[in-house]
């Protein structure tokens, strides 16, 4: 059972509609990330919240819009997606300092934009 | 820049036999840390393996062992005694050394390679 959870698994939308993500991470992490991994690319970070304050957002365009209201849960807020933007969503956490903070991720989200 | 390479997009073995999945990486950075992520058809990412830049000893976890090689900029994978459940995607990633001490990382990950184990 993974410590972190991602609703819902799938997800189909139109371009115009709007919907949200959601991350939940029972594990005491502190830090908490989205990755989009499209077909063929390596993972691409989007989103990093340290202590709940957003601390990188990698050129993401404003159409994706993340939210953290406390430690354990985190949030992407989607609207007027493009097909493009069709890809699997993970959402990943990892707590503190010191040399081997690996990063736990979920199950991912797999997002299809019609 | 950093930049994380597997030249292997897919990668056969036959069950309990060992496999070595190949990964180099380019960063200018004295302090980083190396990872492998296993994800299987579910989506998961899951942590297998970690190695730092001033780990003397190659890092070792069960049947998984990093075959780190400083100089080659290499982290190879090697799985020993392969089993049906290996089958999956195996992603090499690096963690910026700057982050080390600031609570969170971000990681580069490469494009992966997929492993099949048959019986």
């Amino acid at each position: 059972e993974t410590g972190v959870t991602q609703t819902p698994r799938h997800l189909v939308m139109g371009m115009t509609n709007k919907k949200s993500l959601k991350c939940e991470q029972h594990l005491g992490h502190n830090a908490m990330y989205w990755y989009k991994q499209s077909a063929k690319k390596p993972l691409e970070l989007m989103f990093v919240y340290s202590l709940e304050e957003r601390v990188e957002n990698n050129s993401v365009p404003s159409r994706f819009s993340p939210e953290c209201p406390n430690s354990s849960h985190l949030f992407l807020h989607l609207h007027t997606l493009q097909p493009e933007d069709s890809a699997l969503y993970l959402c990943a956490s990892s707590h503190g300092t010191g040399r081997a903070t690996e990063a736990f991720f979920g199950q991912g989200t797999r997002l299809t934009v019609v | 820049a950093q930049k994380i390479t597997q030249t292997q997009p897919g990668m056969f073995v036959q069950e309990k036999e060992a496999v070595t999945l190949d990964c180099t990486y380019d960063t200018s950075d004295q302090s980083y840390g190396l990872f492998w992520y296993k994800q299987p058809s579910s989506g998961e990412m899951i942590f297998l393996i970690y190695q730092g830049s001033y780990d003397e000893q190659n890092a070792t976890e069960g049947r998984y062992s990093l075959n780190f090689q400083k100089a080659r900029k290499s982290a190879n994978l090697v799985i020993s005694a392969s089993q049906l459940g290996d089958s999956a995607m195996y992603f090499c990633a690096m963690r910026e050394g700057t982050n080390m001490n600031t609570g969170f990382q971000k990681l580069v990950f490469g494009t992966g390679t997929r492993l099949l184990v048959s019986p």
